[in-house]
């Protein structure tokens, strides 16, 4: 089993609308949460990266949020738009070297 | 700053061939480099693990007379698949880690190879 589940596994909305992507995990110990944003066929970016202390980040319209007690954390999309259409990547680590992934949710942003 | 350079972007071998890819770090040392592959609509699977100057660390399934990885210097790994079969067409990534960045990861932007 997936230390790192993702939800929805695909999602498709409407410009303008807004989303939110969930991520729930059991690895332990925990040292940090990133979300990644994927364009197909091209490395993943980076778009928040959080600890243990940090309850949410936000990076222009997108905002993750992370709840350490229940392990959960979510990514937040205000506004979509065309170009938000990606997949988006949670990943948590237990140290520097050891990342384990999520299989991502894939976000389809329709005009 | 942090910008990860990967190349080529895509690349086609034929049975039997083998191919590199180049990972450089281009405004960082990079202390760990990390390299994927990715199966269409699949995340990233890690492959390897490797520090500047030592052997890498392949995880469990890969084969490391297969996928020759080399990290030479601060700024450069590469990757060389030997005698590439169909079966290991996928999309390859590697990230890379400056200790002095904390805890940032910067991820290359990929090489698709297709083995025909």
């Amino acid at each position: 089993k997936n230390q790192v589940e993702q939800s929805p596994q695909s999602l498709i909305i409407l410009e303008g609308k807004n989303c939110t992507l969930q991520c729930n995990y059991t690895v332990s110990p925990f040292s940090n949460l990133r979300w990644y944003k994927q364009d197909t066929g091209r490395g993943p970016v980076s778009l928040t990266i959080m600890t243990f202390s940090e309850n949410t980040k936000s990076n222009g319209r997108y905002t993750a949020t992370l709840d350490a007690d229940t392990k959960q954390s979510s990514l937040h999309i205000t506004a979509s738009q065309l170009s938000d259409s990606a997949s988006y990547i949670c990943v948590v680590s237990r140290d520097s070297n050891d990342m384990r992934f999520g299989a991502g949710t894939r976000l389809t942003v329709k005009p | 700053g942090a910008v990860v350079s990967q190349h080529p972007s895509w690349v086609i071998c034929k049975s039997g061939t083998s191919v590199k890819i180049e990972c450089r770090s281009l405004d960082f040392q990079a202390t760990t480099m990390f390299w994927y592959r990715q199966f269409p609509k699949q995340s990233l699977m890690l492959m390897a693990t490797s520090n500047e100057g030592s052997k890498a660390t392949y995880e469990q399934g890969v084969e490391k007379d297969k996928f020759l990885i080399n990290h030479a210097s601060l700024t450069l790994s590469t990757l060389t698949v030997t005698s590439a079969h169909p079966e290991d067409s996928s999309f390859y990534i590697c990230s890379a880690r400056s200790r002095l960045l904390g805890r940032g990861y910067t991820f290359g932007s990929g090489t698709r190879l297709t083995v025909v």
